[in-house]
């Protein structure tokens, strides 16, 4: 399996602009988690999605930030306009709530996001 | 708020003694710990975990002590080596909420050859 798969890996944009940030999920898991690790508040949960239906948005910043599911394979993260304080590492991660005792994360390799 | 705090930022050990990183909870309702290690430019990965029915959870090198009465967990790492050089984060779950974690801020642990 390739694991949970984040694309770009870097992207450097000016104040204003739309950045859109991607994820591919490990197949067969049915949560996906977007994350933002700052320094001051370490890994922070944005939103999470269960088989594809947002259950949790409480941790998105503003208005500015939104996040899709379309289908089980993909998920967006966009920020617009974008702002210098989102400059961060956005990660996104994957688990099978299935497994009942289990609640190990997956995690992609993270997005270094930096507004200008 | 953070719920899951690690007041350590950093710690320097040398290789081949223990390292001890400490992480504390405010939140009653947690009742499963994880351990994720982070290297640079890559994402956490899951490291050791414990339930809270349980007070200590041993992997290897790695053993987790959970005490629920001081709502604290420590991570034990011996002997230590130069590649658990890393970002270490500590996070928390409700079993019986949803399924997110609740991490802490991080310590970074440098092992000294």
């Amino acid at each position: 399996d390739a694991g949970v798969i984040q694309s770009p890996r870097h992207e450097v944009t000016e104040m204003g602009q739309e950045v859109t940030l991607r994820c591919k999920p490990i197949s067969g898991h049915n949560s996906l988690f977007w994350y933002r690790q700052t320094m001051m508040r370490g890994l922070e949960l944005l939103i999470y999605f269960n088989n594809n239906v947002p259950i949790d948005d409480s941790g998105m910043p503003e208005d500015r930030f939104s996040a899709k599911m379309p289908n089980a394979s993909f998920s967006t993260l966009k920020i617009q306009p974008s702002e210098p304080r989102d400059s961060a590492v956005y990660f996104c991660a994957s688990s099978s709530s299935g497994r009942l005792l289990v609640h190990e994360q997956f995690f992609g390799p993270g997005t270094r996001l930096t507004v200008l | 708020d953070q719920q899951v705090k690690q007041n350590s930022p950093s710690l320097s050990v040398q290789e081949g003694r223990i390292s001890i990183l400490n992480c504390d909870y405010t939140n009653s309702m947690f009742d499963y710990f994880l351990w994720y290690k982070k290297y640079p430019a890559e994402g956490p990965t899951f490291l050791i975990s414990i339930s809270s029915i349980k007070d200590k959870n041993e992997d290897g090198r790695f053993t987790v002590f959970l005490n629920k009465s001081a709502k604290h967990l420590s991570l034990h790492i011996v002997p230590s080596q130069p590649g658990d050089s890393a970002v270490y984060f500590c996070a928390a779950s409700a079993q019986t909420g949803a399924n997110n974690l609740f991490f802490g801020t991080g310590t970074r642990l440098t092992v000294i050859p």
